[in-house]
């Protein structure tokens, strides 16, 4: 199973919006709506953002959102902040009874 | 308060074996479908494992298929990941997590894991 594809970086000036695209195929991210989103700080375990493809868990913001375009699912970061810069990774679930995390994305505020 | 702690990890040589442990509270472990998941240093996350919450059935990437083996003791709320013919690309922080639908909610501090001789 091939990891999905991200951009390797992204970055946004404080305030601004920015955009992380994943992409796979119709085994995993076109087939199945069990995408979900991970934050990682340098040195810390990741946080779950977003999940089922749109839906956020208790307590992350509203800043934070997910859609999926057949085999392209994406997350937004709105409004974006100092401590939104991290390591963002999608994951989905995969044929065969399988998960698949994408490559990574660095987002950098400018 | 709803948490994992893994331990376990250490210096292994090629070809060794090492089992991996996290311990569960602050929820209902026994319901809890779980994962292993790994990331070597510097790279980013590859899923390994997912056990139900029965212990039954479980799931291995391919990379790790007949030389890893999940499990679980809901009498102890500990998930293990028992790791066999171990080899250098197996080198990686090992994180544990709890399954959300679909999605990993809680996660373990991680522990390390390093094949080498």
């Amino acid at each position: 199973q091939s990891a999905l594809t991200q951009p390797p970086s992204a970055s946004g000036s404080p305030g601004q919006s920015v955009t992380i695209s994943c992409t796979g195929t119709s085994s995993d991210v076109g087939n199945y709506n069990y995408v979900s989103w991970y934050q990682q700080h340098p040195g810390k375990a990741p946080k779950l953002m977003i999940y089922e493809v749109t839906k956020r868990p208790s307590g992350v913001p509203d800043r934070f959102s997910g859609s999926k375009s057949g085999n392209t699912a994406s997350l937004t970061v709105s409004g974006l902040q100092a401590e939104d810069e991290a390591d963002y990774y999608c994951k989905s679930y995969a044929r065969s009874n399988n998960f698949v995390f994408g490559t990574g994305t660095k987002v950098t505020v400018l | 308060e709803v948490q994992l702690v893994e331990s376990g990890g250490g210096l292994v040589q090629p070809g060794g074996s090492l089992r991996l442990s996290c311990v569960a509270s602050g929820f209902t472990f026994s319901s809890s479908w779980m994962h292993w998941v790994r990331q070597a240093p510097g790279k980013g996350l590859v899923w390994v494992s997912r056990i139900d919450g029965d212990g039954s059935p479980t799931i291995y990437a391919d990379s790790v298929k007949g030389r890893f083996t999940i499990s679980r003791d809901n009498a102890k709320n500990t998930l293990y990941l028992q790791m066999s013919f171990l080899r250098a690309e197996d080198t990686a922080v090992y994180y544990c997590a709890r399954d959300y639908y679909a999605g990993l909610d809680i996660w373990g501090q991680g522990t390390m894991v390093t094949v080498s001789s």
